[in-house]
């Protein structure tokens, strides 16, 4: 499969507190991106990083891909309640994407 | 300007009949794709159109789905004799970027419920 891989597949933490996500994919890719679902409702784009990247930042969130590894990581830092939603990691192989299952986020007050 | 939208946003229909899902993507977007996801899991991509043909159809289940964009610009998922099986969320994303690859705004949508 090329779909991406998240773990952990669920993760809770008290707010304040950061959270990592990871990802793995099994062919080369053009670019991986990162997607965030809040329950019952569309995909909302996070952060795209290309291939010759290594790390990008969007506010609290940081992204880092290493192609070697095959793998990229999303960081929220200082979460927030209403961070608590489904991610997701999207490895683009040219024309289509493959989602992986998603890592449900819970962040607790 | 307006987002990605999909109608009708629920749909309950019986086995064996036919649906169609209509996508309207962000007006200047070349870009549409389709997926469908179940509960639980994520978006499952079903097909590809770069303007008014489909790039990469790969991910349709079967034939008796089928999915059209004649003018470049709203799309259409139909789906024929459906089964208790197509009950999903389909999922609608336009993209600026020509090729594939680039940022896609998905749409709320279309809930589809086979009884």
């Amino acid at each position: 499969s090329q779909q991406g891989e998240e773990d952990p597949q669920a993760l809770s933490i008290q707010e304040g507190e950061n959270a990592t996500m990871n990802c793995s994919y099994k062919t080369s890719i053009n670019n991986l991106q990162w997607y965030r679902q809040n329950s019952g409702r569309g995909l909302v784009h996070l952060i795209l990083i290309r291939s010759n990247e290594r790390e990008k930042h969007s506010g609290r969130l940081r992204v880092t891909l290493d192609t070697s590894k095959k793998s990229s990581s999303l960081l929220i830092t200082a979460s927030r309640a209403a961070d608590t939603a489904s991610y997701f990691c999207a490895p683009n192989y040219g024309q289509n994407f493959v989602f992986g299952p998603g890592t449900r986020l819970s962040v607790l007050p | 300007g307006a987002g990605v939208s999909q109608t009708p946003s629920n749909k309950v229909t019986e086995k064996g009949k036919y649906v169609e899902l209509r996508c309207d993507p962000i007006s200047g977007h070349t870009a549409l794709y389709w997926y469908r996801q179940s509960l639980g899991q994520g978006p499952e991509f079903l097909i590809y159109f770069q303007g008014t043909g489909a790039a990469d159809d790969s991910g349709l289940p079967n034939d008796r789905f089928f999915a059209v964009r004649p003018e470049g610009s709203v799309s259409t998922l139909k789906i024929q004799r459906t089964e208790r099986g197509d009950s999903a969320v389909y999922l609608c994303a336009s993209s600026l970027e020509a090729g594939g690859g680039g940022t896609q705004y998905f749409g709320p949508g279309t809930r589809l419920l086979v009884l």
